[in-house]
């Protein structure tokens, strides 16, 4: 079945740090891709999407492009701030049932 | 535009009882999902409705069930519960179905089961 492999964490980087935190997944078909924002004690916030081949969602300074070929679709931001400090989830949308399939998620520490 | 709303934010419950949480999406919204997240299993869907029709289930035993209103509003109920249910219940709402709708989650319910 459909899938979301996740780079582990935690990842802990320093104020105006490059940030990449690596999504990969498995599907048939053509899914939609996103990346959900997590911050303590709250729900999934919607940070980006991609919905075919060599998108680019971007949001917040927070981007991600859609590789068909290497089927991967990493988050990158070019220098986090402290308030970045979250989990980070990348999922698909299955295309038979348009669920959610997330991945494990991944917690990003920014450290001042 | 007002949030998905949950309710309650927080409940605990004894082994053996059953539970119905709530869950109100964003105005205009029809189709409502509901995941349970927890740290062993992370995020798994439960099941989702459109137009007060469940349309899809996850894999999760008969104990979860769930339904939508007219109004589509939803509500979730877990009979026997289990130590093991202790989860965050996140519930979504999506404007329509389709593969690249997007989801808006809810804060959640946190469920703890003793």
């Amino acid at each position: 079945g459909d899938s979301v492999t996740q780079m582990e964490g935690p990842v802990t980087l320093s104020e105006e740090a490059f940030l990449t935190i690596n999504c990969t997944y498995t599907a048939t078909g053509y899914p939609s891709l996103f990346w959900y924002v997590q911050y303590p004690g709250e729900g999934l916030q919607l940070l980006l999407k991609a919905t075919k081949a060599d998108d680019k969602g971007s949001n917040k300074g927070f981007e991600a492009t859609y590789r068909k070929e290497t089927t991967s679709f990493h988050l990158e931001k070019g220098s986090v701030q402290v308030s970045d400090s979250a989990v980070y989830f990348c999922a698909l949308s299955d295309h038979s049932s348009y669920k959610l399939i997330f991945g494990s998620g991944t917690r990003l520490l920014v450290r001042p | 535009k007002a949030g998905v709303t949950q309710t309650p934010r927080y409940l605990i419950k004894t082994r053996g009882q059953q539970v119905t949480l709530s869950c109100s999406p964003i105005s205009g919204h029809r189709s409502v999902s509901w995941y349970q997240q927890t740290p062993g299993q992370g995020l798994q869907f439960l099941f989702e409705y459109f137009s007060e029709t469940q349309r899809n289930k996850g894999n999760f035993p008969g104990r979860f069930s769930g339904r939508q209103f007219s109004n589509s509003r939803s509500e979730m109920n877990v009979s026997t519960l289990e130590l093991g249910d202790s989860a965050l219940y996140l519930c979504a709402s999506s404007l329509e179905v389709g593969v690249g709708n997007e989801q808006y989650f809810g804060p959640g319910t946190r469920l703890t089961v003793t």
